[in-house]
């Protein structure tokens, strides 16, 4: 499975875009990106997942370049509950086991 | 659905017990996963099963660990006897098959062992 390598960190103030960038230089050609935000004492709960170019869900964009060996999970005006834990995981398309790494942890500022 | 259902919430034990731990996943799920998840280790996969049979279980630590699927809607993780370093916080997840990258994760139990 393919390595992913995150910021340990990230600070934002609400109302702000954040942009959160993963690199995955290892992906293999039928690995999805996938996303996972954690609060404190809750389990991980899924973002948003993308093969390539661009996906945009309720949440968040996923964008992902031609190389695929990097991928941004942007969030649009982040507001204090948006602090969390985000995880990027890269799966082999239908292989169900997830590797977490450390995640970005985030913090949303007043 | 009430999503994944874990008990207990929180367990404190006395090292040498033994600890049952148990989840109950989303019906129709036909994936379910234990993880472990501590601050030095982060989000450990300890063992998943297909179909209420286990698949992989090359994550579970030692043999004081087991894990166990007796229907489609019940599993368990067993540790015995239990010591200090198994504290964590334990979490189950299920997740459909055609959506094998959506995981659902449940509230996790909170395990502490003296």
């Amino acid at each position: 499975l393919a390595k992913t390598t995150q910021p340990i960190s990230m600070d934002s103030y609400e109302g702000q875009e954040v942009n959160i960038t993963c690199s995955h230089n290892n992906i293999a050609t039928n690995d999805y990106i996938t996303w996972y935000q954690q609060f404190p004492s809750q389990g991980p709960r899924f973002i948003i997942q993308g093969y390539k170019t661009k996906v945009t869900n309720e949440v968040a964009s996923l964008f992902i370049p031609a190389d695929r060996k990097s991928s941004t999970l942007s969030l649009p005006r982040v507001s204090l509950s948006d602090t969390a834990v985000y995880y990027c995981l890269v799966d082999g398309g239908g292989y169900n086991k997830l590797i977490f790494g450390a995640g970005t942890r985030l913090a949303v500022h007043p | 659905d009430a999503g994944v259902i874990q008990s207990p919430r929180h367990e404190v034990t006395e090292m040498g017990q033994e600890v049952t731990l148990r989840c109950k996943p989303i019906s129709g799920h036909d994936y379910l996963f234990w993880y472990r998840q501590t601050m030095m280790r982060g989000l450990e996969l300890l063992i998943y099963f297909n179909n209420n049979v286990p698949i992989d279980d090359s994550g579970m630590p030692e043999d004081r660990f087991s894990a166990k699927m007796p229907n489609a809607s019940f599993s368990t993780l067993k540790i015995q006897p239990s010591e200090p370093r198994d504290s964590a916080v334990y979490f189950c997840a299920s997740s459909f098959r055609a959506i094998s990258y959506e995981q659902y994760f449940g509230p996790g139990t909170r395990l502490t062992v003296t």
